[in-house]
């Protein structure tokens, strides 16, 4: 299996529901990512974990929060979202942290009402 | 802090003709340098990384480390290759360009 799934691929919540994203990947990889992607722009880095452990944190607002259950499993745990978090959320893994190729998942499409 | 520059937000070619998408890093230290594509409707995907330097759909990069720059040539454009396409640099985080939407027409 060389593919990385995310589900849902379209959610939809309110400003004070509580939700979460989910990522799989089955390829043996031991770092996992999550992108935020506002359209027509490139996706920008949040969460980093490598080897289960979160890395980086690139300054993400604490309505975000990232879990790593296993190798595996990479959740994006959302509450209290703003309008302006909207996005395209991208999961993507590699081989491990640096200089890896990475694939990425096709996306959850959100969207805070 | 590190950049990645596309200056072109858009490129538009005839079919059959030669394509550069340029890219331009800021230097630090040895670059890890990658061309992302992402073709309407799928997942964002690796074209090409510099420390491979093989040639995929045709398409070629050469890192010049004196100019700071990661171009993406193909000498003949098809209308398959129309797409966005993301330079990259990883230092240990992965950070893209502004991306370049190649439009291909026939």
């Amino acid at each position: 299996d060389t593919e990385v799934t995310q589900t849902p691929k379209h959610l939809v919540m309110g400003m004070t529901n509580k939700k979460s994203l989910k990522c799989e990947q089955h390829m043996g990889h031991r770092a996992m990512y999550w992108y935020k992607q506002k359209a027509k722009k490139p996706p920008e880095l949040m969460f980093v974990y490598s080897y289960e452990k979160l890395s980086i944190n690139e300054s993400v607002p604490s309505r975000f929060s990232p879990e790593c259950p296993n190798s595996s499993l990479l959740n994006l745990h959302l509450h209290a979202l703003q309008p302006e978090d909207s996005a395209l959320y991208l999961c993507a893994s590699s081989q491990g942290g640096g200089p890896y190729e990475q694939y990425f998942g096709p996306g959850t499409r959100l969207t805070v009402t | 802090a590190q950049r990645v520059t596309q200056p072109e937000k858009l490129l538009s070619v005839f079919k059959g003709a030669p394509v550069e998408l340029k890219c331009n890093y800021s230097y630090s230290g040895s670059p890890e340098l990658f061309w992302y594509v992402q073709y309407s409707r799928q997942r964002l995907q690796l074209l090409l990384r510099h420390i491979s330097r093989e040639s995929i759909k045709g398409f070629t990069a050469d890192l010049n480390k004196g100019e700071t720059s990661f171009h993406l040539k193909k000498p003949f454009a098809q209308e398959e290759d129309s797409a966005m396409y993301y330079c990259g640099r990883s230092q240990g985080n992965l950070i893209f360009g502004k991306g370049t939407k190649l439009s291909v027409k026939p």
